[in-house]
C-alpha cells in the first residue's frame, strides 16, 4: 500500500507566480489536510478537506491560498502571488476516517520563493 | 481548543542514557495524542498515539509514553538512546476527526 504521495518535492518560484502543491492520499483515504512548516517551527494546520468538500479552513491565509480535494485525482493546494514569507515546507497528511484520527504524513513540498 | 507544550526545544543525551522529551497538553475534551518524528529534509512518521485505551503506549524503535491525565502529560521516553534517534520529535494533540494540533518540537542530539 502506496504512502502518501506529494509532488513535486522541491518548488523554486518567483515572488508574484503561482505554486501548485499536490497530494495523493492513501488508497482507501478519503480525508485531507494540509500543514505548513516554517523554518526551525511545528507545523501549522491550514486545511481540513473531504472529498469535493472543504471541512475545516480556519488555519487558511484569507488571501492567495485556495485548496480542493475533487472527486478524481490529487488533492491540490495553490498559492497564488507567492511572497518570501510562503517559503515553507508543505505536508499533506490523510486519514481513513477512523475516530482515533491518525494521521499519514507525505514527505512535504519544499517552496522556495526567490 | 487544544494546546500542545513541548518543554525544551533541544535536548542531549550521550549514547546509551534515557531519553525523556516532555509534552503537555490542553483540552477541554478527551484528548488523542501523538508523538511523530522527523528526520532532516523527511516527512513525519508517527511513534505512537494514546486514544484512551492503555495510558502507557509502547510505540516503534524502542520509545514509550505514559498518558497522565492528572498531570496533562504525555512524555516520551527511551531507556537506552541511539545514534540513529538524533532527530525532531512532535508531539501533537487532536480531538476526533479534527486537525492535529502540534507543539513547536524537540530536537534531539545523541552523542558517542
Amino acid at each position: 500500500n502506496a504512502g502518501v504521495m506529494q509532488n513535486p518535492r522541491h518548488l523554486v518560484r518567483r515572488r508574484g507566480q503561482e505554486a501548485r502543491l499536490r497530494c495523493s492520499p492513501m488508497k482507501g483515504h478519503s480525508h485531507v489536510y494540509w500543514y505548513r512548516q516554517l523554518p526551525e517551527e511545528g507545523l501549522k494546520f491550514m486545511v481540513y478537506l473531504q472529498k469535493e468538500n472543504i471541512i475545516d479552513e480556519s488555519g487558511m491565509p484569507k488571501e492567495r491560498f485556495s485548496a480542493e480535494f475533487p472527486k478524481e485525482g490529487p488533492s491540490i493546494l495553490r498559492i497564488q502571488q507567492v511572497v518570501r514569507g510562503d517559503s515553507a515546507a508543505y505536508f499533506c497528511a490523510s486519514s481513513p476516517g477512523t475516530n482515533n484520527n491518525e494521521q499519514f504524513f507525505g514527505p512535504g513540498t519544499r517552496l522556495t520563493v526567490l | 481548543a487544544q494546546s500542545v507544550t513541548q518543554l525544551g526545544s533541544h535536548v542531549s543525551v550521550s549514547e546509551g542514557a534515557l531519553v525523556l522529551l516532555r509534552c503537555n497538553y490542553s483540552s477541554s475534551v478527551p484528548p488523542y495524542l501523538f508523538w511523530y518524528v522527523q528526520y532532516p529534509n523527511q516527512g513525519l512518521q508517527l511513534l505512537l498515539k494514546y486514544t484512551s485505551a492503555a495510558t502507557l503506549v509502547k510505540g516503534i524503535n524502542g520509545f514509550e509514553a505514559e498518558f497522565k491525565k492528572s498531570e496533562t502529560s504525555f512524555h516520551l521516553t527511551k531507556p537506552s538512546a541511539h545514534m540513529s534517534d538524533a532527530a525532531e520529535y512532535f508531539c501533537a494533540v487532536s480531538t476526533g476527526f479534527q486537525k492535529l494540533v502540534f507543539g513547536t518540537g524537540t530536537r534531539l542530539l545523541v552523542s558517542p
